[in-house]
């Protein structure tokens, strides 16, 4: 029973499509986050929502575009990829934004490969 | 804006040996976590702190909150072959911006 699921696994694609990454989390949380982890195996914040709203946007560029149709789904749909999106995205979700006691789950990552 | 640093980068170890890293901001930090990221897979939740001084043992992990919030470290002990892995610190800041802050990480290897 996978607690925070991602689809897909792995995505190649080539410069210039649009892609979507699908998020879901089965652990009644209402905050959902998604993370780039790059090269270097930094891991940086993107997008947070709660309850479906748009909680943190970090400086990310309009290419991206968070969509949360219910608090159990974060969906990351990217236009115009370019070589620079190459990384693995997280998902995360918490319980909620008490942020002082907010463990967060990640999901298990899709590696992005943009040719 | 705040930052973790993480240390150390790497780890090379023998197995049966203990473990140190630690982490320290400039800034205070509300409460730290530390994770660990197999190869693959997305990051774990080892250890969670929430008060300054405060001191958590997870069987062979002993993780501790500094006392000025601004550090922490992160123990293992007898490590296996099992423990390799990247262990990433990191922190809320000030501000209840609800942003976690991630340290470099530490990437580990045992040699059995």
């Amino acid at each position: 029973d996978t607690a925070v699921s991602q689809t897909p696994k792995y995505l190649v694609t080539q410069m210039g499509n649009d892609k979507s990454i699908k998020c879901e989390q089965n652990l009644g949380h209402d905050t959902m986050y998604w993370y780039k982890q790059d090269s270097k195996k930094f891991l940086k914040i993107m997008f947070s929502y709660n309850n479906k709203e748009l909680i943190i946007n970090e400086t990310v560029p309009n290419r991206f575009s968070p969509k949360s149709p219910d608090k159990a789904h974060l969906n990351l749909h990217i236009n115009s990829l370019e070589l620079g999106d190459s990384a693995v995205y997280f998902c995360a979700s918490s319980q909620d934004l008490a942020f002082s006691y907010n463990e967060q789950f990640f999901g298990p990552g899709t590696r992005l490969t943009v040719l | 804006g705040q930052q973790l640093n993480q240390s150390p980068q790497s780890m090379f170890i023998q197995e049966g040996e203990d473990v140190s890293m630690n982490c320290t901001s400039s800034s205070i930090f509300n409460t730290w976590l530390w994770y660990k990221q197999d190869p693959g897979e997305g990051p774990v939740l080892l250890i969670a702190l929430y008060k300054a001084g405060e001191l958590t043992s997870n069987g062979r992990l002993t993780a501790q909150f500094g006392i000025t919030r601004k550090d922490s470290f992160l123990n293992i002990s007898a490590s296996i072959p099992s423990d390799v892995g990247i262990y990433f610190c990191a922190g809320y800041g000030s501000g209840n911006t609800g942003k976690l802050i991630f340290g470099q990480g530490t990437t580990l290897q045992v040699k059995p």
